[in-house]
């Protein structure tokens, strides 16, 4: 298995621009998440998903969208970029659910994706 | 401000000593409790978790122990290593269908 795998592993933006952030399970995960991690600064959930086709809000959403046509891609656009966006993201998966020891509700992550705004 | 929290930003251990990373948090709601590693330019990885009806866990070379009464999480790396520099991050968790709260991280320095 591959496990949770995200692309691009780095881009440079402009304002303004937009772009996708591709991410993708091949461990048959019910639930996906978005997260970003600024410098210093611990994991702020922009939006998750339960299953295809089902996605929700979480922390931090502005300036972001997602879509879950597939159990195994969990793509997030931003459709304007803006300096604040500037971070790296990462996404993840899980089984979800309820709270089993060692089991749904630990999260697997990808690698993440350094994008910087100018 | 976040329910969940750490209380030193960075530490210093040497090789071979015991490591313990604290963390608080605010919501006694809060029923799971997870672990994670990460190393420099990689995503986070699970170390250990417990749940709320626990006091202690233990892994290889890693102990968590759970402290309700003061809503207090703290993790023990035994006979620390340089390959546990990184930093540690704690999450909590209210409920099945919530969603994972993360602290800010501690870095964990291991001088040789």
């Amino acid at each position: 298995n591959a496990g949770v795998t995200q692309t691009p592993k780095f881009r440079i933006l402009k304002i303004g621009q937009s772009m996708t952030l591709q991410c993708a399970q091949d461990m048959n995960h019910n639930y996906m998440y978005w997260y970003r991690q600024d410098p210093g600064m611990g994991l702020k959930l922009i939006y998750y998903s339960v299953g295809a086709g089902i996605t929700d809000k979480g922390e931090v959403p502005n300036g972001y969208n997602v879509s879950r046509s597939t159990t195994e891609d969990f793509p997030l656009r931003l459709e304007l970029a803006a300096p604040s966006q500037t971070s790296v993201y990462f996404c993840a998966s899980s089984y979800g659910g309820v709270n089993v020891l060692g089991g749904a509700n630990v999260l697997t992550f990808g690698a993440g994706s350094r994008l910087t705004v100018l | 401000g976040e329910s969940v929290g750490l209380h030193l930003p960075t530490l210093s251990v040497q090789e071979g000593d015991n490591s313990i990373i604290n963390c608080a948090y605010s919501n006694s709601a809060s029923d799971y409790f997870i672990w994670y590693k990460q190393e420099s330019g990689k995503g986070p990885q699970f170390i250990i978790d417990i749940r709320s009806n626990m006091d202690k866990r233990q892994g290889q070379r890693v102990t968590v122990l759970l402290n309700k009464t003061v809503k207090h999480l703290s993790l023990q790396i035994a006979a620390t290593q340089p390959g546990d520099s990184a930093v540690y991050f704690c999450a909590e968790k209210r409920g099945a269908n919530s969603k994972l709260t993360f602290g800010k991280g501690i870095t964990l320095s291991v001088r040789p």
